[in-house]
């Protein structure tokens, strides 16, 4: 299994204040993405990051923001919660080092974020 | 309007029934892959179809890949409580290894 860790595993905050998930990777891998999962929706993506300091907008960014520091860690902030955001949130990697070349995708276990 | 339109979105069936899941596009890809997911856990990879036409078996699950490189479905034979899950279809887009899924089907197969 790739060596994926998201934290924290479950939480619940209230409208308006800010929020931060972690994804943690063992692997090295330069290619980290952020998905929300929602009924009937299947996986979206929010952003990824192709390196250090790299990252890009993904087809539902809005209301999220990113940074990645270092290679192993990508973070997700909701800078003030609202109640659509309530979702299940998942951290993928790209299963080689280098990635890029539409290989497949590793997901961490998912966090379950609720909005009130 | 989604690119990959998944059908039906859910599917309850006995143990050792068959069932076929579809996945839908008006666009052409140059590959397609499938995922399932359980309850609790992330999307795992079943296989990648990249040939039209082509037929990919895994135990008793069958993928194909339409002629046009336009949808693909996945047929199980004689389904069992461990078949249960959520069967996802997901291509790349364009440039940047972003990867675009399906609506999900979600199949429920009652022991």
């Amino acid at each position: 299994d790739a060596g994926i860790t998201q934290s924290p595993r479950h939480k619940v905050t209230e409208t308006g204040t800010p929020v931060t998930l972690r994804c943690h990777q063992t692997e090295n891998h330069r290619y980290m993405y952020w998905y929300r999962q929602d009924p009937g929706h299947g996986l979206r993506l929010i952003h990824y990051s192709y390196g250090v300091k790299d990252t890009d907008k993904g087809e539902v960014s809005d209301g999220y923001s990113v940074s990645r520091s270092k290679t192993e860690d990508f973070l997700l902030t909701l800078e003030s919660a609202t109640s659509s955001q309530t979702s299940v949130y998942f951290c993928a990697i790209s299963s080689t080092p280098t990635g890029g070349n539409n290989e497949k995708l590793f997901f961490g276990s998912g966090t379950q974020l609720s909005v009130l | 309007t989604q690119l990959l339109e998944q059908s039906p979105q859910f599917l309850s069936i006995q143990e050792g029934e068959n069932l076929t899941v579809y996945c839908n596009s008006s666009s052409v890809f140059s590959s397609l892959q499938w995922y399932r997911q359980e309850p609790g856990e992330g999307p795992v990879l079943l296989v990648t179809v990249v040939t039209g036409g082509e037929v990919k078996k895994l135990k008793r699950l069958t993928f194909q890949f339409g002629d046009a490189r336009k949808d693909s479905s996945l047929h199980i034979t004689a389904a069992q409580p461990g078949d249960t899950g959520l069967y996802l279809c997901a291509v790349f887009k364009a440039a940047g290894n972003k990867l675009t899924f399906g609506g999900g089907t979600r199949v429920l197969v009652k022991p």
